[in-house]
């Protein structure tokens, strides 16, 4: 099975900060990765899919980048409404596996 | 609009078999290019895929669970479900259902969610 290696843990950010958190794949898997967003007592929303495009209705402030083995997902200017934990999921050969999160917390 | 819900008894005692729904509205199930799947959180924890399924039949499973769980369709119904046999402790997540896109492999829609405790 391909391992997901997600950091850092948890992350403390101030409002418009730039933020970077990184997932690692123990092999490579091209672009066939996600990222998401949850809140508190949520499901997880789906922000940037195919590593780098930008699900509809998400802000631009959110991009990734990468291919391969390691990815990256960007907030350009971090928002109050961003503090949340983040996930990475990646697909290849009809199996799917998500990173272990990156809690966003307010410095 | 298209939601999700899953539905379930919220305790399941240990060595028995949890037993799920999840109910698709506002979209069909059997639509080809989407897959259908379970997605689990342990609370305080990460997130672990479960299984898949297409409307057709094909599924496909995470193979440290494979053992012990089955996914089912049911078109009619507009439904698909999840059985875990076996459960424990280790087993007290919430459950969650969710569309994936055909193309990129991903959870594009999900349902909010359902707590599953394995407790006597």
């Amino acid at each position: 099975d391909i391992q997901m290696t997600q950091s850092p843990s948890t992350l403390s950010a101030s409002v418009g900060d730039r933020v970077t958190i990184t997932c690692r794949a123990s092999q490579d898997i091209s672009r066939w990765l996600a990222w998401y967003q949850q809140k508190p007592g949520q499901a997880p929303k789906l922000l940037i899919y195919k590593a780098s495009s930008l699900q509809s209705g998400v802000p631009s402030r959110f991009s990734g980048s990468g291919s391969g083995t390691e990815f990256t997902l960007i907030i350009s200017s971090l928002q109050p409404d961003d503090f949340a934990t983040y996930y990475c999921q990646l697909y290849k050969s009809y199996s799917w596996t998500f990173g272990q999160g990156t809690k966003v917390e307010i410095k | 609009q298209l939601q999700l819900h899953e539905s379930g008894p919220g305790v399941v005692k240990p060595s028995e078999t949890l037993s799920l729904t999840c109910t698709v509205s506002g979209g069909s199930i059997s639509n080809s290019f989407y897959y259908w799947g379970w997605i689990r959180q342990t609370p305080g924890k990460g997130l672990e895929w479960i299984a898949n399924i297409h409307y057709s039949g094909s599924t496909y499973y995470n193979s440290s669970l494979k053992s012990r769980v089955t996914i089912s369709v049911d078109t009619s119904k507009n439904q698909f479900a999840l059985k875990v046999r076996s459960v424990t402790a280790a087993d007290t997540s919430v459950y969650y259902c969710a569309r994936l896109d055909g193309d990129y492999g991903v959870c594009d829609h999900w349902g909010q969610g359902t707590l599953v405790t394995v407790s006597s």
